[in-house]
């Protein structure tokens, strides 16, 4: 139980193009989820937290207006990182939780040319 | 602001010793500690997780010790096998709210057959 999938795994778009990654819990509700970026040899860094049917919270220094979170439903988180540029290429990883422990996603890798 | 960190960032050791792999935390709030397994372009991986009114707690060939007093956690893992071979990192939880995770730097841990 307590599985969590991203799709897609990896893409890799233009400089200036918009890409969508979804994060579902396959077998629970999940009432927040997390969206975590990492780059190459680094930590994971928390990027926003969202509750389904509200507004994300973003950490500071992540622009909420580059990369949009809509949490629709108990299942489905959504992350669109809009106008992408080739430093926004990281591994992005996202978790769900039903208010305890977090279940991470397998991630998916961004490649900006 | 505060912060976990790791003294170590690359461990070699050999198949079927003992792995002994740090971390220390900075927040004394604490009081939720996870340690995870991350192997390359995975997600990551819950190992064993230990609360703040214990010191000791052994999973399977796991155990992880925390000492409140000088802010230190320690994964070991027994009897080390190639398969354990990832970066390990260790989070603290907050108590900030909607299950908040805040990782530490991460260790290479590299096992040779």
């Amino acid at each position: 139980g307590a599985v969590v999938s991203q799709h897609p795994s990896w893409v890799i778009c233009k400089s200036g193009t918009s890409v969508k990654i979804e994060c579902r819990s396959l077998d629970f509700q999940a009432t927040t989820m997390f969206w975590y970026r990492q780059f190459p040899k680094q930590s994971l860094m928390l990027m926003a937290t969202s509750n389904e049917g509200s507004k994300a919270t973003y950490e500071q220094g992540v622009e909420k207006d580059k990369f949009l979170i809509n949490h629709a439903s108990l299942t489905l988180s959504t992350l669109t990182v809009t106008s992408a540029h080739p430093e926004d290429s990281s591994f992005y990883i996202c978790s769900a939780s039903t208010g305890g422990e977090q279940f991470f996603g397998p991630g998916t890798r961004l490649t900006v040319l | 602001g505060e912060s976990v960190g790791l003294h170590l960032p690359t461990l070699s050791v050999q198949e079927g010793d003992n792995s002994i792999i740090n971390c220390a935390y900075s927040n004394s709030a604490s009081d939720y500690f996870i340690w995870y397994k991350q192997e390359s372009g995975k997600g990551p991986q819950f190992i064993i997780d230990i609360r703040s009114n214990m010191d000791k707690r052994q999973g399977q060939r796991v155990t992880v010790l925390l000492n409140k007093t000088v802010k230190h956690l320690s994964l070991q893992i027994a009897a080390t096998q190639p398969g354990d071979s990832a970066v390990y990192f260790c989070a603290e939880n907050p108590t900030s709210g909607y299950s908040t995770l805040t990782f530490g730097k991460g260790t290479m841990l590299l096992v040779s057959p």
